[in-house]
């Protein structure tokens, strides 16, 4: 078993739907969580970052942390065209330095 | 923010010859980079971790002596694929971890480079 699951998809949406993404984890020494965008061809950009259970919210991103549950979800509103991407959930130990990545969900929003 | 910054962004060359790619951070300094391997429509994986002024750590299964890092300050990590074949053809990608404690982030996240495009003929 991974220590980090991540649906692949792709999900496709329609433009202006909301996107809906997740993780389950199974080691629970992991304390920071983060969601990272990567466009084709390009590195990892940061969006997202938390280390406590509950709801943050950046424009229109919100990250949801259970730690309860091992299970963490992006919610990206209003999508664009320009939010097509793949997206990576990454998790960290506490006084870690090793990230652990999902294996990305590639996201299509249709106009 | 937080810039990382890799060159070259596309290598092309021939079987048996060694290439390397620098990393560095351009607005802060990184005591730790990462370098990672990605193939197509796959995640991430780790192939060391350095420190500067130290000896990079080497994930399992990744050969030290084929993959050489160099972190000599504390902006700038090198990676060179000496003698590289086809099958070392992949997307490199180096991150950094800013030094400094900050209030925004107990936990300093890593901030990516843009990645190199390795191709082997």
């Amino acid at each position: 078993q991974k220590e980090v699951e991540q649906d692949p998809g792709p999900l496709s949406v329609p433009e202006g739907a909301i996107v809906s993404l997740n993780c389950t984890y199974s080691n629970s020494a992991f304390q920071y969580f983060m969601w990272y965008r990567q466009y084709s061809r390009k590195g990892p950009e940061l969006l997202m970052y938390t280390y406590s259970s509950g709801n943050k919210e950046d424009g229109r991103f919100t990250a949801q942390v259970d730690k309860s549950s091992k299970y963490i979800s992006l919610f990206i509103r209003d999508s664009q065209p320009s939010d097509s991407a793949t997206y990576l959930c990454a998790i960290l130990k506490a006084a870690g330095n090793k990230l652990t990545f999902g294996g990305g969900t590639r996201v299509l929003v249709k106009p | 923010g937080a810039v990382v910054s890799q060159h070259p962004s596309r290598v092309i060359c021939k079987s048996g010859t060694s290439v390397k790619i620098e990393c560095r951070s351009l607005d802060f300094q990184a005591t730790t980079m990462f370098w990672y391997r990605q193939f197509p429509k796959q995640s991430l994986m780790l192939m060391a971790t350095s420190n500067e002024g130290s000896k990079a750590t080497y994930e399992q299964g990744v050969e030290k002596d084929k993959f050489l890092i160099n972190h000599a300050s504390l902006t700038l990590s090198t990676l060179t694929v000496t003698s590289a074949h086809p099958e070392d053809s992949s997307f490199y990608i180096c991150s950094a971890r800013d030094r400094r404690a900050s209030q925004r982030y107990s936990n300093q996240p890593q901030h990516f480079g843009d990645g190199t495009r390795l191709s082997i003929l």
